[in-house]
C-alpha cells in the first residue's frame, strides 16, 4: 500500500458527461501528480499540483481540469467525455524535493460508453 | 527531452531462472532512472531508483538494477525469478520541468511471464 488513496475505483458513464475523479496523497506529500494511462497512448503525466497551486501541465485535454484543495486531496475533472477518455487515471504524489520518488495511488477505471 | 526504451514487449523466463528486462534512456544532464512494477488491476508500485552513486540499485522483492553510463542503460534484474513476479514492468526518467518540479516519463511497459 503506498498511502496515496484515489475514489472511485471504477466508473462507467456516457458519452457527453462529466466525472470527477479524487486523490489524497500520502501524509506529508504536498505534490500531487496525475497520469493517464491508455492502450494506444500509455502512461502521459497530464498535470501536477504543488500545495494548492497548478505547476506544471502535460498533455492534458482542455476538456479536462483539476484542483488541490487546502486539505491536499486532489481532483481530476473530465468534463464532454468522449469514448477515447477510457483509461486508467492514476494519481501519485511526492514531497517537494528534486529526485523524490512518486508513489501512485491504484487508479480509477474509467469507461465511457 | 527526455525519454526511455523498453525493447522489449514481453519477457518470458522459467521459474528460478535469472530475468533481466531492459531499459535505455536519453537524457540531458544527469539521469534520474526508476522502475515501477504494475499487476493486474493493481497500481504502479515503485521498486528502485537510481540518481547519483552505485552502479548498482537494489530495490523491493529482491529486485535490482545496473546504471551503465556508457550504454546509457538501466536494466533491471534478479537472480531468480519467481511465478509472483509476472507483470508489467515500466521504467521511467525524470523530466525536470521549468517549473523546478519533476515528472516522470516512463517507458512503453514490458510483460514479465515468469512460468513454473
Amino acid at each position: 500500500d503506498s498511502g496515496v488513496t484515489q475514489t472511485p475505483k471504477h466508473l462507467i458513464t456516457a458519452t457527453g458527461q462529466r466525472v470527477t475523479l479524487r486523490c489524497s496523497p500520502r501524509s506529508g506529500d504536498l505534490s500531487v501528480y496525475w497520469y493517464q494511462q491508455s492502450l494506444d497512448q500509455g502512461l502521459q503525466f497530464l498535470i501536477q499540483y504543488y500545495n494548492g497551486e497548478e505547476r506544471a501541465k502535460g498533455n492534458i485535454l482542455e476538456r479536462f481540469s483539476a484542483q488541490q484543495f487546502p486539505d491536499l486531496h486532489s481532483e481530476l475533472n473530465l468534463s464532454s467525455l468522449e469514448l477515447g477518455d477510457s483509461a486508467l487515471y492514476f494519481c501519485a504524489s511526492s514531497p517537494r524535493l528534486a529526485g523524490e520518488t512518486q508513489y501512485f495511488g491504484p487508479g480509477t477505471r474509467l469507461l465511457v460508453l | 527531452a527526455q525519454s526511455v526504451a523498453q525493447p522489449e514487449d514481453q519477457v518470458n523466463v522459467a521459474e528460478g531462472n535469472p530475468l533481466t528486462v531492459k531499459c535505455t534512456y536519453s537524457v540531458s544532464g544527469n539521469p534520474y532512472l526508476f522502475w515501477y512494477v504494475q499487476y493486474p488491476n493493481r497500481g504502479l508500485q515503485f521498486l528502485l531508483k537510481y540518481i547519483t552513486g552505485d552502479n548498482l540499485v537494489k530495490g523491493s522483492y529482491g529486485f535490482e538494477a545496473e546504471f551503465n553510463k556508457s550504454q546509457t542503460s538501466f536494466h533491471l534484474k534478479k537472480p531468480s525469478a519467481l511465478v509472483s513476479d509476472s507483470a508489467l514492468y515500466f521504467c521511467a526518467v525524470r523530466d525536470l520541468m521549468n517549473t523546478g518540479f519533476q515528472k516522470l516519463v516512463f517507458g512503453t511497459g514490458t510483460r514479465l511471464l515468469v512460468s513454473p
